[in-house]
């Protein structure tokens, strides 16, 4: 099915360890985004790409990396996992290469834990 | 510092009643405003949208109301189904998008 698959869907980490969640879209859309929800707190961008080789900071970067390996692909690293990235994880994409909120697909989530 | 308040965590309506979910923000300078609807286990998905330039909009049976002097903007459900049970996040949009902490709805047979 056409959309934003991320993988994993689940996983738990070890304070310290790293590691890497992958997003792929088909859509052949632009812009692509990484967000976090927590609770009470909405969904907070931490990282987005408006086009294929840019990256930009969200709200909430610190503690992670991205990489847009090409117009489909727009993976998120924690070099060291902390307890207060536990979180469940989404990314979305969209046609529009600004930051408007018009069309945005987003993906099942990753429910990510870290003890 | 949350630019985009939902200040009611739950609302649970009957069914074929109207459900209204309810929204507020901060920053006047928002210039698109939207509501995602999202299942347990499943990504956001798009509802509706209004530009800062409009104080309605229509679909089927979602309308957004939008208030700029009262930085207040609303989702109308009507009638309500229990298929509409999720929770609803309100976003604000001007170079960048923030999201309310959305809503929990429920709608009971």
């Amino acid at each position: 099915n056409a959309g934003v698959t991320q993988t994993p869907k689940f996983q738990v980490l070890k304070t310290g360890q790293s590691m890497t969640l992958q997003c792929a879209q088909d859509m052949n859309h632009n812009s692509m985004y990484w967000y976090r929800q927590d609770p009470g707190m909405g969904l907070r961008l931490i990282y987005y790409s408006a086009s294929e080789g840019t990256t930009d900071k969200g709200e909430v970067p610190n503690g992670y990396n991205v990489s847009r390996l090409n117009k489909r692909e727009f993976s998120l690293r924690l070099e060291s996992a902390a307890p207060s990235q536990t979180s469940v994880y989404f990314c979305a994409s969209t046609i529009q290469t600004t930051l408007s909120p018009i069309g945005y697909t987003f993906g099942s989530g990753t429910r990510l834990t870290v003890v | 510092d949350q630019q985009v308040k939902q200040n009611s965590p739950s609302l649970s309506v009957q069914e074929g009643r109207i459900s209204i979910l309810n929204c507020d923000y901060t920053n006047s300078m928002f210039d698109y405003f939207l509501w995602y609807k999202k299942y347990p286990a499943e990504g956001p998905t798009f509802l509706i949208s209004i530009s800062s330039i409009k104080d309605k909009n229509e679909d089927g049976r979602f309308t957004v109301f939008l208030n700029k002097s009262a930085k207040h903007l609303s989702l109308h459900i009507v009638p309500s189904q229990p298929g509409d049970s999720a929770v609803y996040f309100c976003a604000a949009s001007e170079d960048d998008m923030r999201f309310g902490a959305g809503t929990r709805l429920t709608v009971k047979p």
